[in-house]
């Protein structure tokens, strides 16, 4: 059974990166079969697709975000990574890490999520 | 602004049904059978309750369906139980590059 969890720093002062990673345990993150999505949620609000990575290295990224993020993977710790630069207050939310099922084009498969405060 | 279009608030009573629909396109839910539906309580990640349309993964109760006409997608619960509380989401493929759209979420109370 495959299973994510998001880990990272819960505080990020503003203008500076906020890193995530996405462990995944029952699967792979180099599969054909499936593409890895970050996605947001900020307290109240609907969710925020952020970008996606297929086979460790295609990526694409939601044009609102897409000059400050960077999604990757490392395939031999079965991670991914999610990079957003020049943080606001407006990033502060909820992020999630889930998996796309490329046969129904569904995230089958979503982390607990890890909260993350942009504030000095 | 979302690319799907829910309403904002559901409500119905325990036992009775609701639907709740997700206006999309031709670019997106009408031109593809790839929608699905996630239920989400409070402080608690999205769960998968339906894909393909109108599937159903192991383990979601069978009071859940899908459907699609046109560009519109439904979720219907039936026998409303208070445990069905929570916020609603429908995603479908897309022919953009994203690949995937998000509806704006719904909220369903349960009187």
């Amino acid at each position: 059974q495959v299973q994510v969890q998001e880990s990272g720093p819960g505080l990020v002062k503003p203008s500076q990166t906020l890193s995530l990673t996405c462990t995944v345990s029952g699967g792979s993150v180099s599969s054909d079969n499936f593409y890895w999505s970050w996605i947001r949620q900020p307290a109240g609000k609907g969710l925020e697709w952020i970008g996606r990575i297929y086979n460790s290295g295609s990526t694409i990224y939601n044009s609102s975000l897409k000059s400050r993020v960077t999604i990757s993977a490392d395939t031999s710790k079965n991670q991914l990574s999610l990079k957003l630069s020049s943080v606001t207050a407006a990033d502060t939310a909820v992020y999630y890490c889930a998996r796309v099922e490329l046969r129904y084009f569904t995230m089958d498969v979503w982390g607990q999520g890890t909260t993350v405060t942009v504030s000095s | 602004q979302s690319a799907l279009t829910q309403p904002a608030s559901v409500s119905g009573s325990p036992g009775q049904s609701i639907t709740i629909s997700c206006n999309g396109s031709s670019s997106d839910i009408g031109g593809y059978k790839y929608v699905s539906w996630y239920q989400q309580h409070p402080g608690k990640a999205p769960q998968l309750m339906i894909y393909e349309v109108s599937n159903r993964p192991s383990g979601v109760s069978n009071r859940f369906s899908g459907s699609k006409s046109g560009n519109t997608a439904s979720l219907t619960i039936s026998g409303l139980q208070a445990e069905d509380e929570a916020d609603y989401y429908c995603t479908s493929y897309t022919s953009t590059i994203i690949r995937v759209v998000f509806g704006g979420g719904t909220k369903l109370t349960v009187l």
